[in-house]
C-alpha cells in the first residue's frame, strides 16, 4: 500500500460549483498535514496546512480525520484559476520530509 | 517564505554525462531537501542535505548517483551523476524551519533536466 493515496481524478467542475477530494494515508502515528498546489510546469506552491480542528482560507476548507486517517479538501466557488494538481503531503512521526500524494486534477470550466 | 533560486533552470544532456544543480536560499535555513518529479508522477524525495555532513538518502537513492553538498545554511548542490534517459525529471529543492514553529516546506523553482 502507498504511504499516501489520492484519487487522481480529472475533477472537471463548472465555475462557481464546489468540489471536494480526499487523501488517504498509511501511517496512522503521521505528524503533519499539507495541501499544495501545482500548475503545469511549475513548483508546488503551499496552499494550506491542515490543523486537526480543520481549517479555512477563504474559498477553501482542509479536514482531517485520523480515525479513518484521511484529510479532505474543499473548494466552494470554484474559479476558472482554480485549475491545476492538487498534491497532499504527509511527514512521519518526529520527522520532517515530505510524502506526496500523486495528486487530484481539477479543471474549471466556464 | 524565502526566495529560492534553482539554477539551471533547464538542461539537456547526453548520457553518461553528470550534471550539478543549484540551490540558493536568500536566508539561512535548517533543512533543505532534494526532490525528483518524473513525467507524470508526483514528488519523490531524494535526500535531505545537511549542513556540514553527509546528505541522508532514502531508498533506492545512493551518494554515488547523487552526490549533494551543503556547505552553508543558504546554499546546497546536487549532482546526477553518469546519466540515463530514466533521469530525465524535474529536480526541485525545498527549505523549512521546523525549529521555528512550522514545519511547512516550501519549494524552489526546479531544473528541468532532459537526458538523451
Amino acid at each position: 500500500r502507498k504511504e499516501v493515496e489520492q484519487d487522481p481524478g480529472p475533477f472537471n467542475v463548472p465555475e462557481g460549483a464546489t468540489v471536494a477530494f480526499n487523501c488517504t494515508y498509511s501511517n496512522s502515528a503521521s505528524q503533519s498535514f499539507f495541501w499544495y498546489r501545482q500548475d503545469c510546469r511549475k513548483e508546488p506552491k503551499l496552499l494550506m496546512s491542515v490543523y486537526s480542528s480543520g481549517n479555512e482560507d477563504g474559498r477553501f476548507t482542509a479536514q482531517l480525520n485520523r480515525a479513518s486517517q484521511y484529510i479532505s479538501l474543499l473548494i466552494r466557488d470554484s474559479k476558472l484559476s482554480d485549475s491545476a494538481t492538487y498534491l497532499c503531503a504527509v511527514t512521519p512521526p518526529n520527522d520532517y520530509k515530505l510524502s506526496f500524494g500523486a495528486g487530484t486534477t481539477v479543471t474549471v470550466r466556464a | 517564505s524565502a526566495v529560492i533560486s534553482q539554477k539551471p533552470s533547464r538542461d539537456i544532456c547526453q548520457r553518461g554525462t553528470s550534471l550539478t544543480i543549484q540551490c540558493q536560499v536568500d536566508s539561512q535555513v535548517t533543512m533543505m531537501f532534494w526532490y525528483r518529479q518524473q513525467p507524470g508522477q508526483s514528488l519523490t524525495l531524494i535526500a535531505t542535505a545537511n549542513q556540514g555532513s553527509e546528505a541522508t538518502y532514502e531508498s533506492g537513492f545512493v551518494i554515488d548517483k547523487f552526490p549533494i553538498s551543503r556547505p552553508n545554511l543558504t546554499f546546497s548542490t546536487l549532482t546526477v551523476s553518469n546519466m540515463s534517459p530514466e533521469d530525465s525529471s524535474i529536480y526541485l529543492c525545498s527549505v523549512a524551519w521546523p525549529f521555528s514553529g512550522t514545519d511547512t516546506q516550501y519549494f524552489g523553482p526546479g531544473t528541468r533536466l532532459t537526458v538523451l
